[in-house]
């Protein structure tokens, strides 16, 4: 089993550009999680799903979309990266326990 | 509503001594608790998890955790650390099985010296 993956592993955006972040699990887990880590903040929920189909707001939402249209992939948009965007992104699903990805290290200029 | 504290963000420690990392829950409802870990540029990992029945858990790496229901606490121990120990440690609470919502600690960094 591969676990949970995540692509692109490290990407540099500028100002306004567009990315999407793909992650990918093999567990046949119902829910899946975007966070987001910058130093001092710990873990930040940004949005998740509960199930093919369906998706929810986290914490810190804005300036991100997200689409689960199957149930083994979940991804994040950024429409029009801003420089508050430089973060890494991880993504995980669970039943109980959550599986993280390797992390997404994002850098917009 | 559930939340989660780690008291101390960062701990030191010399190689061979006790490793001692606190973790205090709130929660409604009879909790699952969890210790992650995460060594630089990687993702988190399962260190252990607490969901019913014996209290005292046992994980990965020599660490253990004890479930204490009347102090609200799930303190991470390891009797003697070792310099690959050197990670950030995350306590987190989830209500119980099949719920999804997960509440994250701010983290623990821990330090080995040799």
């Amino acid at each position: 089993n591969a676990g949970v993956t995540q692509t692109p592993k490290f990407r540099v955006l500028k100002t306004g550009q567009s990315m999407t972040l793909l992650c990918a699990q093999d567990m046949n887990h119902e829910y899946m999680y975007w966070y987001r880590q910058d130093p001092g903040m710990g873990l930040r929920l940004i949005h998740y799903s509960v199930g093919e189909g369906t998706t929810a707001k986290g914490e810190v939402p804005d300036g991100y979309n997200v689409s689960r249209l199957k149930k083994q992939n979940f991804l994040l948009g950024l429409e029009s990266a801003a420089p508050s965007q430089t973060s890494v992104y991880f993504c995980a699903s669970s039943y109980d326990e959550q599986y993280f990805g390797p992390g997404t290290r994002l850098t917009v200029t | 509503a559930q939340s989660v504290t780690q008291l101390g963000s960062h701990v030191s420690v010399s190689e061979g001594a006790l490793v001692l990392l606190r973790c205090n829950y709130s929660s409604s409802v009879p909790p699952y608790l969890f210790w992650y870990v995460q060594y630089p540029n990687q993702g988190l990992q399962l260190l252990l998890k607490y969901t019913t029945g014996a209290t005292l858990v046992k994980g990965i790496n020599g660490f253990e955790a004890e479930f204490k229901k009347s102090e609200t606490s799930f303190h991470l121990t390891k009797p003697s650390a070792h310099m690959s120990d050197a990670a950030e440690y995350f306590c987190a609470v989830k209500e119980g099985t099949g719920g999804f919502k997960t509440i994250f600690g701010a983290g623990t960094r821990l330090f080995v010296k040799a």
